[in-house]
Parts: structure tokens; sequence; C-alpha cells
């Protein structure tokens, strides 16, 4: 069965640093992974997704995701936090009949 | 565009009441998906439909939630005899189609509350 894991239930890191959000797969066949983030009482808003090709996918806001097969992770990155980017942060996989598996989410909380 | 959109934004309820929850999916976008989200659950699955199909009704927790989808557009999430567990932000979403990496779109929820 497809899964994400996200081992961090948060992270803290100060403005202007650069942030890491890890998450790690398994799935059979080639994985399409996506980033969602959601602030307060809003849905969730889509990042980036990893299809084929490139390891390093750009995506909104300034966030990127650095897609490793031999690790089978897919972290998202960003070089310079802001403190606007505190958020809920999840991960997700296609499972084989289209719907989203997410991990847990990781609080990122960017300190001024 | 038009995002997707839900009504109500809150809704609170008696325990044993039913109730309906709406989602609007963005025009042209021929699946649609409802999530729920609650404390210590995470996200979790409960239905989807994909333009004419049968839907995919795995994820539904018991036989009181039902939802349906009218002319491949509006869908409406029902619970019945609501149970003080049913509370949670219940997420609907759609996409341009299924087979294929699609992202998914995502409303801004309905809160539930039943008391």
């Amino acid at each position: 069965a497809q899964s994400v894991a996200q081992p961090e239930d948060q992270v803290n890191v100060a403005e202007g640093n650069p942030l890491t959000v890890k998450c790690t797969y398994s799935v059979s066949g080639n994985p399409y992974l996506f980033w969602y983030v959601q602030y307060p009482n809003r849905g969730l808003q889509f990042l980036l997704k990893y299809i084929t090709g490139d390891n390093l996918i750009k995506g909104s806001y300034g966030f990127e995701a650095e897609f490793n097969k031999s690790q089978t992770s897919f972290h998202l990155k960003k070089p310079s936090a802001l403190v606007s980017d505190s958020a809920l942060y999840f991960c997700a996989v296609r499972d084989l009949t289209d719907k989203l598996i997410f991990g847990t989410g990781t609080r990122l909380q960017v300190f001024p | 565009g038009a995002g997707v959109s839900q009504s109500p934004s809150n809704k609170v309820t008696e325990k044993g009441k039913d109730v309906e929850l709406r989602c609007d999916p963005i025009s042209g976008h021929t699946a649609l998906y409802w999530y729920r989200q609650s404390l210590g659950q995470g996200l979790e699955f409960l239905i989807y439909f994909q333009g004419n199909s049968a839907p995919d009704k795995s994820g539904l927790p018991s036989d009181r939630f039902s939802a349906e989808r009218t002319g491949g557009s509006v869908s409406t999430l029902t619970i019945q005899r609501t149970q003080q567990e049913d509370s949670a932000v219940y997420l609907c979403a759609s996409s341009l189609g299924t087979g294929g990496p699609y992202e998914q779109y995502f409303g801004p929820g309905t809160r539930l509350t039943v008391t």
C-alpha cells in the first residue's frame, strides 16, 4: 500500500534561515508525490508535485522539493524562511485508486 | 477563476440529528473528493466521484455517511444520526480528472461540531 511519513511533528526555524520539512514515502510503482500547506482555518493549498524527471521541483511561494529515489524521500525546502511561512505542511502520495494518502503533517514555526 | 466552495463554513448540531454538507467544485473538474480532518486522526479519505462512474466509497466510516453528486457538479455529504466522534473539519477537493498526476484543489472546509 502507498504511504508517506512525516517524522517531525514540528519544525522551528529562524526567519532568513533555510528550512527543510521531511517526508519519506513507500509506493509500488512510480510515485506521484505532493506537498500541501494549510494556514489556520483554511483549506489545503497545493504547493508542488513530483511526477517524473527532474529531482528538484520548484513550487509556489519560493518552495522547492527534492526527490530522492534511493532514500525514498521527498523533502520540502526553502532557502530563506519567512514568518508568514508558519503553517501546517502535508506530504501526500497518490494511491493506485487516485485518492491522496496524507502524512500526519508537520507544523512549521518561523520565528522573527 | 473561482475555487472550490463549501457550505456551511461552520455547523453545530445536536447528537442524533442529520446534517448535510455541500461542495461546489471548480468548473470543468470531473473528479470530486471528500476528506475528513480531525485532531489526532490527520486527514482521511472518505469518498470520491469521477464523472459518471460509481463512486469510491471505501473510506466512509459507517453507513451513517453517504454522499451524492448531482449533474456531475455539486456534491452533498450527508451524515445521519450524528455522533460526537463525527466532529471534524470536512474538506472537499476537485481535480481535472483521474488516472494522471492531477493535483487536487481543496475548499475551505466545513467545521462540524456535534454537541
